[in-house]
């Protein structure tokens, strides 16, 4: 499982607040990833990190922001949420490097609901 | 960018070789197929990939056509527990995302 952990693993929350979802890796993996996935619509990329501080738009990036302060963690933010962000949302680290295979090992999973 | 096709099901007898296709013709000459498959509820697991040789690993084989147009995931015995959602998908270098669609939900039957 490539040591990755997603906190919280389910939480129920109420339109227009903001929500943090922490995803925790500890191998030292350069690349980091956030994805959404639901019916209908497979799994879709939000934002990744290739760096601490360095991040850059999936293809679903409206509505959240991240962060990467250090290697180990990388924080997924809905400023304000909102019922579509209902999903699950899987981290995913890859121990590919530029210029090669990038195979990605993804961590367990947060079921989100906003109410 | 490259798009799959895969069948939505299949059944499989427990202990029989489970053939899983997948079609992926407009796949860049770089870009690899990856396999994964999910369970209920759980993150996607990854199983093999391969670029244009076919590959062997301890959870299952893949089998690359010469043009690369498709491929065929390979479970040589299965398990009750091998019953998932598979799916193929291209990728590439580090940082690209994958895609998923929908894939191919395998049921391993007694």
């Amino acid at each position: 499982d490539a040591g990755i952990t997603q906190s919280p693993r389910h939480k129920v929350t109420e339109t227009g607040t903001p929500v943090t979802l922490r995803c925790h890796q500890t191998e030292n993996h350069r690349y980091m990833y956030w994805y959404r996935q639901d019916p209908g619509h497979g799994l879709r990329l939000i934002h990744y990190s290739y760096g601490v501080k360095d991040t850059d738009k999936g293809e679903v990036s409206d509505g959240y922001s991240v962060s990467r302060s250090k290697t180990e963690d990388f924080l997924l933010t809905l400023e304000s949420a909102t019922s579509s962000q209902t999903s699950v949302y899987f981290c995913a680290i890859s121990t590919g490097t530029s210029g090669q295979s990038d195979t990605q090992y993804f961590g367990p999973g947060t079921r989100l609901t906003v109410l | 960018d490259a798009k799959t096709t895969q069948p939505t099901s299949m059944d499989c007898a427990e202990g029989r070789a489970a053939n899983l296709p997948c079609n992926h013709s407009t796949i860049s000459g770089n870009e690899y197929v990856y396999w994964y498959r999910q369970i209920h509820s759980q993150g996607p697991q990854y199983i093999i990939h391969g670029l244009k040789n076919n590959e062997t690993n301890e959870m299952a084989s893949l089998i690359i056509t010469e043009d690369r147009k498709s491929s065929t995931l390979i479970l040589p015995h299965a398990t009750l527990r091998d019953t998932a959602v598979y799916y193929c998908t291209p990728g590439n270098n580090a940082g690209n995302m994958l895609t998923f669609g929908g894939g191919t939900r395998l049921m391993v039957k007694p």
